[in-house]
């Protein structure tokens, strides 16, 4: 099955920089990619997601990449408020698949 | 909050007790999930449904973990026997047949500790 794996597990930035997760998968069947948003005793929240046809989305302030040939995806964040402090969770899945892969999540902390 | 319920939100029973837990998808959902998430990990696919239906369950779903969704609406997660191990966060998801049909939308949980 797929295998999805997050770096790193935590990640400090200053309030106004730049975030950005790294997120690789296993099987190169996969072809959607998700990140979803967990605040502390909150729901996860789908965020922002790409389908293998492309290489960039982007959403105000965040943007998911991904390299199929390397088998990894990106979630960058920008201008990073203390409400984007969260756990962050890549997934993965193929068409047809009924499940989604997670990874074990990114704490994100901004620092005020 | 027309977003995907779930009750109870905590539970705690003892060692070798039933439990029941129950998730009421969004209304045109047809397609609904449960996961189960421990600290410091992402959610675990457990079992799928569509409509009624369940297509698939995971190796994690023991004998002791039974799933339903009698009408194609809410849905019920029964451990019966429960262990130590149980202790988790049990998430409910459901999801639209059709573009897009990935996109999970959680409910707020169930917190089950076996004590």
């Amino acid at each position: 099955g797929e295998n999805v794996e997050q770096h790193p597990s935590t990640l400090s930035v200053q309030e106004g920089d730049s975030a950005v997760i790294k997120c690789t998968y296993s099987d190169s069947a996969s072809n959607y990619f998700p990140w979803y948003k967990q605040e502390l005793g909150k729901r996860p929240q789908l965020i922002i997601d790409i389908r293998s046809n492309v290489g960039e989305k982007k959403d105000q302030r965040i943007a998911v990449t991904l390299n199929k040939t390397a088998k990894h995806f990106s979630l960058h964040i920008t201008e990073t408020q203390p409400e984007d402090s969260a756990v962050y969770f890549c997934a993965a899945t193929s068409y047809g698949n009924n499940r989604l892969a997670f990874g074990k999540g990114n704490q994100v902390v901004v620092i005020p | 909050d027309t977003g995907v319920s779930q009750n109870p939100r905590h539970k705690i029973t003892k060692r070798g007790q039933n439990v029941t837990f129950r998730c009421d998808p969004i209304s045109e959902h047809n397609r609904l999930y449960w996961y189960r998430q421990t600290l410091g990990q992402g959610p675990e696919f457990l079992t799928y449904f569509q409509n009624e239906a369940q297509l698939e369950k995971s190796r994690l779903l023991s004998d002791r973990f039974s799933a339903e969704r009698p009408k194609g609406s809410f849905s019920t997660l029964e451990i019966q026997r429960t262990e130590q191990g149980d202790s988790a966060m049990y998430l409910c998801a459901s999801s639209l047949t059709g573009q897009g049909g990935e996109k999970l939308f959680f409910g707020s949980g169930t917190q089950l500790s076996v004590l």
